[in-house]
């Protein structure tokens, strides 16, 4: 099966700085997702982004399907940007994503 | 408001019993699925569904059954057979989208 990598795996970062999170897959993807998932277990959608660029007010999110990675990117962090930072691919059969084993982002105020 | 429904949040069990966690969604998904994420882990695929009275195992679902008799539920069963239960439980529909319930935490005593 498809397999995930993300890094780094752990991030410790102050208020307001800019932080950049990487996703590699090892085969053609049909669908990438970018979650985040908050301190009480809550796994939130951030981007649908199989690829191209997207935004969403601090958040962007770039894929680049034919070199195999995705970036995800928090500028000017603030503390409830902490939490841990999944990516999650789909190869195109009927058995669901598969996760990265996520980044933990810290932002210290 | 649409979205998924898990219950219980939190649930203890003695060790030999069987336990179901519900999931319920109102969002007209035909797909369903169960999750399983332990400390520090991503999330594992335990079973998934694509049409009703139809069910196919993730892979991690030794120890575990489900049903799915109607459109809006998908229940998972954590059975006896399981050898190390306790860990936070995912359930997520969605075709290219997935979107999660808030989770149950299983503890095994």
């Amino acid at each position: 099966g498809i397999q995930v990598e993300q890094s780094p795996p752990d991030l410790i970062l102050q208020e307001g700085a800019n932080s950049t999170l990487r996703c590699n897959f090892s085969d053609s993807v049909n669908n990438l997702q970018w979650f985040h998932q908050n301190p009480w277990g809550q796994l939130i959608n951030l981007f649908y982004i199989p690829s191209g660029t997207k935004q969403n007010g601090r958040l962007s999110a770039t894929t680049v399907a034919t070199e195999r990675y995705s970036l995800l990117y928090i500028s000017s962090s603030q503390t409830t940007d902490s939490g841990v930072y999944f990516c999650a691919v789909w190869g195109g059969g009927a058995d669901g994503l598969t996760f990265g084993k996520g980044t933990h982002l810290i932002i210290q105020p | 408001d649409g979205g998924i429904t898990q219950s219980p949040k939190y649930l203890f069990r003695k060790e030999g019993q069987n336990v179901t966690l519900s999931c319920e969604q109102n969002l007209n998904h035909d797909a369903m699925y169960w999750y399983r994420q332990d400390p520090g882990q991503g999330l594992r695929l335990i079973y998934y569904s694509q049409i009703v009275n139809d069910f196919q195992k993730g892979d991690i679902a030794e120890g575990y059954s489900v049903s799915r008799e109607k459109k809006e539920s998908f229940p998972l069963t954590v059975t006896s057979a399981q050898k190390n239960p306790t860990a936070f439980y995912l359930c997520g529909s969605g075709a290219n989208v997935l979107t999660f319930g808030a989770g149950s935490r299983l503890t095994v005593l």
